[in-house]
């Protein structure tokens, strides 16, 4: 079946980097571009950016860029998502979710995958 | 690129229908027909309910339905269930950042 799985939980320091996977299986993974999303406690979705697997091309969210790499390793259909110099308030749960062109609805979502900010 | 302004909480009675607005600008909302709109239970993931403005994925309820004039769109739930009661949040395609989401609307049914 069409999935998404995300990788364990982490704990970072104020300072650190981390760096999130998103494996996806059952659909051709470069015919779909992957969206990272997070959600604050308490709080709402926001959009993080995406990349397009195909070709490798990323676009971020403004409040993002500078701090947040996206990647893929087409081989074995994984996205990555790097943020660094992590704040307290980038603790959330973030998601990948797959949508079939820049414009379509994500139907696809990851478990998520809870980053911890803390020192 | 600012969030869309939905209404922080709606609620209604069972059987009853409620509309959720979903208000942007011409570069997102009533620029293009690339509305979406989630469901999110709470400790789970978010599951799209709408696109497109007003079209559903398979398996989705016929009782959601979505549309738009203007700069806002509109998510509505007819013959409401308890298990509707969630948080929905729309999202819209946008001419500069590509995506961008709404607050989130905490639908509670009574």
């Amino acid at each position: 079946q069409v999935q998404l799985v995300q990788s364990g939980a982490e704990v970072k320091k104020p300072g650190a980097s981390v760096k999130v996977s998103c494996k996806a299986s059952g659909y051709t993974f470069t015919d779909y571009y992957v969206h990272w999303v997070r959600q604050a406690p308490g709080q709402g979705l926001e959009w993080v950016g995406w990349i397009k697997p195909h070709t490798g091309a990323t676009s971020y969210a403004q409040k993002f860029q500078g701090r947040v790499t996206m990647t893929r390793d087409t081989p074995i259909s994984t996205a990555y998502m790097d943020l660094s110099n992590l704040r307290p308030d980038d603790t959330a749960v973030y998601y990948c979710a797959r949508t079939a062109s820049l414009s379509y609805g994500m139907d696809v979502w990851g478990q998520g995958t809870t980053v911890t900010v803390s020192s | 690129q600012s969030a869309l302004t939905q209404p922080a909480s709606v609620s209604g009675s069972p059987g009853q229908s409620i509309t959720i607005s979903c208000t942007g600008t011409s570069s997102d909302v009533g620029g293009y027909n690339y509305v979406s709109w989630y469901q999110q239970h709470p400790g789970k993931v978010p599951k799209l309910m709408i696109y497109d403005v007003s079209n559903r994925p398979s398996g989705v309820s016929n009782r959601f339905s979505g549309s738009k004039s203007g700069n806002t769109a509109s998510l509505t739930i007819s013959g409401l269930q308890a298990e509707d009661e969630a948080d929905y949040y729309c999202s819209s395609y946008t001419s500069s950042t590509y995506r961008v989401f709404g607050g989130g609307t905490r639908l509670t049914v009574l």
